[in-house]
């Protein structure tokens, strides 16, 4: 069964760098077709799009975020990654890893998702 | 930036209701367009894609409709488990931006 698990920790300083992981199990996300995407949502907010990359390593990143974003992968372990550096309180929020669907108009959807992991900014 | 907007915000049903969501974009993003549903403390999970694609699983009482900037989700009949909060969101272009969401509660 396809599963994945975000992990990393709940609770950064401001000015630090966020590092978050997902652990993917049951398809390897070397698998032709599919992004690999981080998305958050702040507390009592909506979804934001972080950024992905793909099964081939190319990634996009956010414009808003791009400036201090990193997303990476280690295909020998099936995990991808999130680096976010310098975070402020507007960080905080659920951050979710997901695969995208495959084909033409299936990749920009996501149907498979990690149950989520909780970030809080705080000195 | 292509900016997505929902209607009603929130809205209340009864079970058995036939409900509909609308979700509109700044400009023309012909089909691409998903639909997610989150329960609280839960994940979304996908339930249309492409405009009007049923993902599998999902059961066929949801259906997705529109093209171009106006989108539909409809519930033919709302089941107690389908009270929960319902996204938009585009893939036109690369910031897969959200709508603000909509959340369908008991009346």
């Amino acid at each position: 069964q396809m599963q994945m698990l975000e992990s990393g920790p709940g609770l950064v300083k401001p000015s630090e760098t966020l590092s978050l992981t997902c652990t993917v199990s049951g398809v390897s996300i070397d698998t032709g077709g599919y992004y690999w995407a981080w998305i958050r949502q702040p507390p009592g907010k909506g979804l934001e799009w972080i950024g992905r990359i793909f099964y081939r390593g190319t990634t996009d990143y956010h414009p808003s975020l791009m400036s201090r974003l990193t997303i990476s992968r280690e295909t020998s372990k099936n995990q991808f990654s999130l680096k976010l550096r310098s975070v402020t309180d507007a960080d905080t929020a659920v951050y979710y890893c997901a695969r995208s669907n495959e084909g033409y108009y299936g990749s920009g959807s996501y149907g498979l998702w990690g149950r989520g992991t909780v970030v809080t900014v705080s000195s | 930036d292509i900016q997505m907007t929902q209607s009603p915000s929130s809205l209340s049903a009864s079970v058995g209701d036939r409900v509909t969501i609308t979700c509109r974009a700044s400009q023309d993003i012909s089909i691409y367009v998903s639909w997610y549903q989150q329960k609280p403390g839960k994940a979304p999970n996908l339930l249309i894609y492409a405009a009007s694609n049923l993902e599998g699983g999902v059961p066929s009482r949801f259906r997705g409709s529109g093209s171009g900037t106006d989108f539909t989700l409809t519930i033919s009949s709302l089941q107690p488990e389908d009270f929960a909060t319902y996204y938009c969101q585009e893939s036109r272009d690369t910031l897969f931006t959200f709508g603000p969401g909509t959340t369908v509660d008991l009346k």
